[in-house]
């Protein structure tokens, strides 16, 4: 079945130290993978997708496909980055729904 | 710059009521989703459309049904409101294809009573 699993609900981190949102995925083929994020009352945004290999406010993430896994990461957290993070997994055939993990809420404290 | 509009960000609705969430995209997008977002769950499919008067239901089509007339609109349609469908319903649209980026409106927030 596909799948995306963010194991943790809530993660809380303090300023300045490293952050890693883990996504794990579940999927026959070679699937297209996304953080999306949430920033309090804003809507639901791209944060970056493996694709791109590029890093956004400070975020990379790297797909694992051994591991199907798509952490998340950034070496120094910030206080504007308390949000709300999604995985999500784009299927490359069929009817292309989108599938989207249950998020994970990252709270920096100072 | 794509913009997906919601057009009722807060309702309020009794048991019973029909209720229609209104959702318009700009960009042209074949693909039109309606979802809800509660705590702890995640983003729940309700309906994806992938073009006028197309549809598929998703993963918690019961109790909602869509309408797609035209390209740019898509609707959400709760025939008889219930309490546990108190929630934040999200619209999106994507264009055609895999690995696209989905762009999703600000949401409706709507409380049953």
């Amino acid at each position: 079945a596909q799948r995306v699993t963010q194991p943790e609900k809530l993660l809380s981190v303090f300023k300045g130290a490293p952050v890693e949102l883990k996504c794990n995925y579940s999927y026959s083929g070679s699937p297209e993978l996304f953080w999306y994020v949430q920033y309090s009352r804003q809507r639901l945004q791209l944060l970056l997708r493996h694709i791109s290999r590029e890093s956004i406010k400070g975020f990379t993430a790297d797909l694992n496909k051994g591991e199907t896994s798509f952490h998340l990461k950034k070496p120094f957290a910030q206080e504007e980055d308390s949000a709300m993070y999604y995985c999500a997994l784009s299927p490359t055939s069929g009817t292309y729904k989108y599938i989207f993990g249950t998020g994970t809420r990252l709270k920096v404290l100072a | 710059d794509v913009k997906v509009t919601q057009s009722s960000r807060y309702l309020v609705k009794r048991t019973g009521e029909k209720v229609f969430l209104e959702c318009v995209q700009d960009m042209d997008h074949e693909n039109m989703f309606w979802y809800r977002q509660d705590p702890g769950l995640g983003l729940r499919l309700i309906y994806f459309s992938y073009d006028v008067k197309m549809k598929e239901k998703g993963d918690i089509p019961e109790g909602y049904s869509v309408s797609r007339e035209k390209k740019e609109r898509f609707s959400l349609i709760l025939e008889s409101a219930s309490t546990n469908q108190t929630s934040m319903y999200l619209c999106a649209s994507t264009e055609q294809g895999s690995g696209n980026t989905i762009y999703f409106g600000e949401g409706s927030w709507l409380t049953v009573v």
